[in-house]
């Protein structure tokens, strides 16, 4: 199971929004409502963040979204603030019953 | 409140095993999968495989079979991951991660703090 494509890096300003494209496969993102994105800070373990592609855990600040066109999955920060430095991996659900991982985008605050 | 506490770093040597635990509390341990998420140095995040506690069925992620086993003791709570025949490109931290429920499409939830585990001559 190849690896669904992120983008390396991203970048924004306090206030601004920023977008973290996921692309995969009809047999993993475009075939499943069952895409989650995590986020982790450096030296910490991922937290859940968005799940079934548009539900925000319990805590989790509405300034995430996610959303899905086809074999795209898509993450929205909204009101950046300089905690939401860190970097993002998203992951689906596979027609093999097993989760795949996106290589992670580095997301910088200005 | 749900916590997954792994052991402590490793330091093993070319061609020998590690086995690494999790255990968990705060939470019902038979209700959901728990799985093992590797981390290379400055890289991404790769599943390897996960167990149900009960009835005790693991399965794997492809490029790991033969090489790694994982268990659950629920007398304990606490998951395991050994992988066998380690060498250098091993070197990573290894989380354990649990699902939503024994459902295979659940998302992780909660995670372990990570153990390091090196490989070195």
């Amino acid at each position: 199971q190849s690896a669904l494509t992120q983008p390396a890096s991203v970048s924004g300003s306090p206030g601004q929004s920023i977008t973290i494209s996921c692309t995969g496969t009809s047999s993993d993102v475009g075939g499943h409502n069952y895409v989650s994105w995590y986020q982790q800070h450096p030296g910490k373990a991922p937290k859940l963040i968005i799940y079934d592609v548009t539900n925000r855990p319990s805590g989790v600040s509405n300034r995430f979204s996610g959303s899905k066109s086809g074999n795209t999955a898509s993450l929205t920060i909204s009101g950046l603030q300089a905690e939401d430095e860190a970097d993002y991996y998203c992951s689906s659900y596979t027609s093999s019953s097993t989760p795949v991982f996106g290589g992670g985008t580095k997301l910088t605050v200005l | 409140q749900v916590h997954l506490v792994q052991s402590g770093a490793e330091m093993k040597k070319p061609g020998s095993s590690v086995k690494v635990s999790c255990k968990a509390s705060g939470g019902t341990f038979n209700s959901h999968t728990i799985s093992w998420v590797r981390q290379a140095p400055g890289q991404g995040l790769e599943w390897m495989g996960r167990v149900i506690p009960i009835p005790g069925i693991a399965n794997y992620a492809q490029e790991f079979q033969g090489r790694v086993t994982i268990t659950a003791d629920k007398s304990t709570s606490t998951a395991y991951l050994e992988l066998s025949s380690l060498r250098s490109e091993d070197t990573a931290v290894y989380y354990c991660a649990r699902a939503g429920s024994v459902t295979a499409n659940r998302p992780f939830d909660y995670w372990g703090q990570g153990t390091l585990v090196t490989v070195s001559s």
